[in-house]
């Protein structure tokens, strides 16, 4: 089945930093979803995105389907934005979810 | 709010209890998932529910039973759990492709339980 990896597995950021994550999928996919888990263990969707490139506010998220990669941008980070991204990516409905990145904002 | 709430939000059972989690979709979709995320593990899938009908069981231990009485509902029936089944449980739904119209997988999140199993 379909393997997914990101990295970093943990980022520290000043308030006000850029940051990228990636993620890597070892096999073709035809759905692909950033979320981002808050505290209280909520997954908040970001992007659903198998192809292509979509921005909302400070964060942007482009998905290379051919080379197997999507990349999610934060920019200006806020201390809000800390907690953990996930992707996850499928062929059909089985999303398979990588390990998370877990971002650390600090004021 | 996504449009998908979970019942109880927090539950703590002994080993020989039963219980049961609930979910229910207010988004119309046709499609519901139940997902296990334990302490510093990736999200695993458990259960897919596709038009009321299970897909997929991924080699999940008898002691969950999975029911979905219709397309808005899915429970998690849950008996003689051991220590390590304690974990956040998540409830998805999301929209399938029906008669070949386009429709993507995009999967919306509940807010989950926190089952302890002491």
């Amino acid at each position: 089945g379909i393997q997914v990896e990101q990295s970093p597995p943990d980022l520290i950021l000043q308030e006000g930093a850029n940051s990228t994550l990636r993620c890597n999928f070892s096999d073709s996919v035809n759905n692909l979803q950033w979320f981002h888990q808050n505290p209280w263990g909520q997954l908040i969707n970001l992007f659903y995105i198998p192809s292509g490139t979509k921005q909302n506010g400070r964060l942007s998220a482009t998905t290379v389907a051919t080379e197997r990669y999507s990349l999610l941008y934060i920019s200006s980070s806020q201390t809000t934005d800390s907690g953990v991204y996930f992707c996850a990516a499928s062929y059909g409905q089985n999303f398979v979810f990588g390990p998370g990145t877990r971002l650390s904002v600090l004021p | 709010e996504t449009g998908v709430t979970q019942t109880p939000r927090h539950l703590v059972m002994g080993m020989t209890n039963k219980k049961s989690l609930k979910c229910e979709q207010h988004l119309g979709h046709n499609a519901m998932y139940w997902y296990k995320q334990s302490a510093k593990k990736p999200l695993e899938l458990m259960f897919v529910y596709s038009l009321e009908e299970r897909v997929e069981n991924n080699s999940v231990p008898s002691r969950f039973s999975p029911e979905c009485p219709n397309s808005s509902h899915l429970f998690l029936h849950l008996h003689t759990l051991q220590p390590e089944d304690s974990a956040l449980y998540l409830c998805a739904s999301s929209q399938h492709p029906l008669g070949g119209v386009k429709s993507s997988y995009e999967q919306y999140f509940g807010p989950g339980t926190r089952l302890t199993v002491t």
